[in-house]
């Protein structure tokens, strides 16, 4: 199976509301991105943490490396938060991110 | 921040032609990585490179695959002969250290085979 698990595939929230993505892992990650693919496609790097919780804006994230998890919590949601959120982990015993199948952001009006 | 770039943006080319993917990665960084994309799918490791030497790679990095960065240019992959399903968008990366880096990411080459 998948050692990233990413939920949900699709959300869609009104402006000013929020909610938040998970990714869950099968086995232990030495650290987590989250990124949000824009428009042209392009990979807006978000947040990289090796644990604890970070904060930018409307936008935080934890890391649970024990617990095999991390969590994008959104707040008061703005139309330009539409797109598409990954979450990446990276391999305990690799050099490499592995990612999640993603979540697909729709901000409606 | 950091920026990646990718050269080109978009490539279209003839089955069993060579083509060559262009990365310039943040100027101080010393791990690069290419990830293939196919529309639709998951993002996936293709393989990442140090010090002029290929640290790990996926099973989808067929033989003919290769990477390399001669004289600290670009980071470069090529495929020869190319295939229809390496259709996808290859997103190159690079990162300051192996372990306990964010990477950072380019925008990505869409390359198309016909």
């Amino acid at each position: 199976g998948d050692q990233v698990e990413q939920s949900p595939s699709a959300l869609s929230l009104h402006e000013g509301t929020g909610s938040a993505l998970r990714c869950n892992f099968t086995t232990t990650m030495r650290a987590v991105q989250w990124f949000r693919k824009n428009s042209r496609g392009s990979l807006i790097n978000l947040f990289y943490l090796a644990s604890g919780t970070k904060e930018n804006g409307r936008l935080k994230s934890a890391f649970d490396s024990k617990e095999r998890y991390s969590t994008l919590h959104i707040r008061d949601a703005q139309l330009e938060d539409s797109g598409t959120y990954f979450c990446a982990a990276e391999d305990t015993n690799a050099y490499k991110v592995i990612f999640g199948k993603g979540t697909h952001l729709h901000v409606l009006p | 921040g950091p920026k990646v770039l990718q050269i080109p943006s978009h490539q279209i080319i003839d089955m069993g032609q060579m083509v060559t993917l262009n990365c310039d990665p943040v100027s101080n960084h010393l791990y690069f990585y290419w990830y293939k994309q196919i529309l639709g799918q998951q993002m996936e490791f293709l393989v990442n490179f140090y010090n002029g030497k290929v640290m790990e790679k996926s099973k989808l990095f067929k033989d003919q695959f290769s990477v390399e960065r001669p004289d600290g240019s670009y980071f470069t992959l090529k495929i020869q002969p190319t295939a229809l399903e390496d259709s996808a968008v290859y997103f190159c990366a690079s990162s300051l250290r192996g372990y306990y880096a964010e990477q950072f990411f380019g925008p990505g080459t869409r390359l198309t085979v016909l």
